[in-house]
């Protein structure tokens, strides 16, 4: 079986400061990982994705993961928010089995 | 190009009609999929479709048929229509079939609102 558990409904900060969302995974199989970004009103659209090459993967806008099979983690990173950050973000793990499973989203506030 | 475009954008409908969205892509994928989408932002698969065959059918109830005429199209037809049904319904598509990698590309949503 496998599941994916977002730690924070929401998450603020404020522009120019650093973004930490963060994900923990369950998965019998070797996941697949993936960050989806959702703007207000638009569809999502894929941020980075980890399939068991390097462990740190880069993103799109300056976004970066680290997958930590040790913590059952893959936390979403950016070193400063810039305020068309402001999103919801939904992280997802796949496995094998076809299986594609979203998280509860984090909604990302950024203040001025 | 739009990738994956689904239409209607905005559907608004009273209880008991019959409605229907269309979903196509031009991204030459073999997978598509539904989604809905509730007032919590909780994404939830309903089915996924691999060149025009049933592979996904969640617990959705029998109300809710899916129809792919060909690879490029699915399209989701909801009889019936209940104030529960009210969400956002995202179409994705995605290149490979039976495994967990799939990237996923997603439509820009059709927000049903049932009165």
């Amino acid at each position: 079986a496998q599941s994916v558990t977002q730690l924070d409904s929401h998450v603020s900060v404020s522009e120019g400061t650093p973004v930490l969302l963060r994900c923990n995974y369950s998965s019998s199989y070797s996941p697949s990982l993936f960050w989806y970004v959702q703007h207000p009103n638009k569809g999502l659209q894929l941020l980075l994705k980890y399939t068991s090459a390097a462990t740190l993967v880069k993103g799109i806008n300056g976004f970066e993961a680290e997958f930590k099979k040790s913590e059952t983690s893959f936390h979403l990173t950016k070193p400063s928010a810039h305020m068309s950050d402001a999103a919801e973000y939904f992280c997802v793990v796949g496995s094998s089995a076809s299986k594609i499973i979203f998280g509860s989203g984090t909604r990302l506030s950024i203040r001025p | 190009d739009t990738a994956v475009s689904q239409t209607p954008k905005y559907l608004v409908t009273q209880m008991g009609n019959d409605k229907s969205i269309k979903c196509e892509q031009n991204l030459g994928h073999d997978t598509m999929y539904w989604y809905k989408q509730d007032s919590k932002k909780f994404l939830k698969i309903m089915f996924s479709y691999n060149n025009k065959e049933l592979i996904i059918n969640e617990t959705v109830p029998n109300r809710f048929s899916p129809k792919s005429p060909d690879k490029a199209h699915l399209n989701l037809h909801i009889n019936s229509l209940e104030l529960g049904d009210s969400a956002v319904y995202f179409c994705a598509s995605s290149r490979l079939q039976g495994t967990g990698a799939n990237v996923l590309t997603f439509g820009a949503g059709s927000r049903l609102t049932v009165l």
